[in-house]
């Protein structure tokens, strides 16, 4: 039983450069969702798809980030024009159809911008 | 204002002790979770409660929603070092479909 991954674990970069994170969700899950988590603090909702279509983004998504889910299965989440605030731990879950509170995390991406 | 208040912020213990978290809210949840998450991890789901007084037991964790579902409790028996983490509790609001608002959370250490 495989559960969310996401790639790279970790990313250090370059403040105005771009960065694209990847996550794989539970297999059948139809439900997945990116937060972010600054030290601290618990995670922030950022956006979530249902299959591939976004159905809510959070006001916290600028419009440096971009996220997709072209086949309704694996995301992609990117940031473009990095700043020193965009570093934080992103995380991404999954839930399946028949409960969809219940979100199963991902080991999340460390973002370090410098 | 944090929407989901947990209490305390952080606790130390030691082995054996008995100790409850707690998280409040103004707000009716539809559904609440409690998760535990290590350093560096993304967190892992513990429980999900969606029915008010609701009361789930996985060995020595208890987990309560209360009555109105605007407020829930973790309470742990005789904890042990391996309890150490940070337990988040987070709930999806009525109003908010499925996304979840978490607390800050609550560090808890259990010394040998």
């Amino acid at each position: 039983d495989t559960g969310v991954s996401q790639n790279p674990r970790h990313k250090i970069t370059k403040r105005g450069q771009n960065v694209t994170f990847r996550c794989d969700p539970i297999s059948e899950h139809n439900r997945l969702y990116w937060y972010r988590q600054t030290l601290g603090q618990g995670p922030e909702f950022l956006t979530y798809f249902q299959n591939e279509a976004q159905l809510e983004k959070s006001r916290l998504l600028s419009d440096r980030f971009s996220a997709e889910r072209p086949k309704g299965s694996f995301s992609t989440l990117e940031i473009q024009r990095t700043e020193q605030g965009d570093s934080a731990m992103y995380l991404c879950a999954s839930s399946p159809r028949s409960a969809t509170y219940e979100q199963y995390f991902g080991p999340g991406t460390r973002l370090t911008v410098t | 204002t944090q929407l989901l208040e947990q209490s305390p912020q952080f606790l130390s213990i030691q082995e054996g002790e008995n100790l409850t978290v707690y998280c409040n809210s103004s707000s009716v949840f539809s559904s609440l979770q409690w998760y535990r998450q290590e350093p560096g991890e993304g967190p892992v789901l513990l429980v999900t409660v969606v029915t008010g007084g609701e009361v789930k037991k996985l060995k020595r964790l208890t987990f309560q929603f209360g009555d109105a579902r605007k407020d829930s409790s973790l309470h742990i028996t005789a904890a042990q070092p391996g309890d150490t983490g940070l337990y988040l509790c987070a709930g999806a609001l009525e109003t908010s479909g499925s996304r979840l608002t978490f607390g800050e959370g609550t560090q808890l250490t259990v010394n040998p």
